[in-house]
């Protein structure tokens, strides 16, 4: 069964750049038709796709975020990552990597990060 | 962007109740949606997708139907373990959007 697992720092200063990995594990990224995805939740409130990377490389974002954000994949080490430059206090949230299966599966996000707290904060 | 409007944002019900939950979209994503389910400190878990098929594992208690803009996620006698937020998506477009959450309290 797949495994994502989130790794990065917890606390980042505001304006500088949140930066997470996400390891995946049980499968390879290698074979895998799909989208990697990062999906971020401030505290009590719903749930904000980032953007995704699919397998071929393309990647695809959100526009309020595209400006700031970038996702790369590097499939020799089974990991894709986010980038966020210029934080505030309003990217404080739970970060989630996801994993959504090619299209002609027609499955959402099946797999999930269990998602840290990065707070932005000095 | 493709906006999605969950109705309502709480709903308290009791075990055995039958709860419908309704997902709007502002324009068709055909049945390109999905429904999750979030408890607390937890990842979402996929119930749903394609908009009525039953992610494996999944009871079948929880079903889904609709298309086009509307779409409702019923979860036939509720289970004590039912008791959480649920969340729409839609991956009509490349750019994903999910529904506010539905939160099902217990009564």
């Amino acid at each position: 069964q797949l495994q994502l697992q989130e790794s990065g720092p917890r606390l980042v200063k505001p304006s500088e750049t949140l930066s997470l990995s996400c390891t995946v594990s049980g499968g390879s990224m290698n074979s895998s038709n799909a989208y990697w995805a990062w999906i971020r939740q401030p505290p009590g409130k719903g749930l904000e796709w980032i953007g995704y990377v699919f397998s071929t490389g393309s990647t695809y974002y959100n526009p309020s975020l595209t400006s700031r954000v970038t996702i790369s994949l590097d499939t020799s080490n089974n990991q894709f990552s986010l980038k966020l430059t210029s934080v505030t206090a309003a990217d404080t949230a739970v970060y989630y990597c996801a994993r959504r299966p090619g299209r002609t599966t027609g499955l959402g996000f099946d797999s999930w990060g269990q998602g840290p707290l990065v707070t932005v904060s000095s | 962007d493709i906006q999605m409007t969950q109705s309502p944002s709480t709903l308290s019900a009791s075990v055995g109740d039958r709860v419908t939950i309704t997902c709007r979209a502002s324009q068709s994503v055909r049945t390109w949606l999905a429904w999750y389910q979030q408890k607390p400190g937890k990842a979402p878990k996929l119930l749903i997708y394609k908009a009525s098929a039953l992610e494996s594992g999944v009871p079948s208690r929880f079903r889904g139907s609709g298309s086009g803009t509307e779409f409702t996620l019923t979860i036939d006698s509720l289970q004590p373990d039912d008791f959480a937020t649920y969340y729409c998506q839609q991956y009509h477009s490349v750019s994903v959007t999910f529904g506010q959450g539905t939160k099902v309290e217990i009564k």
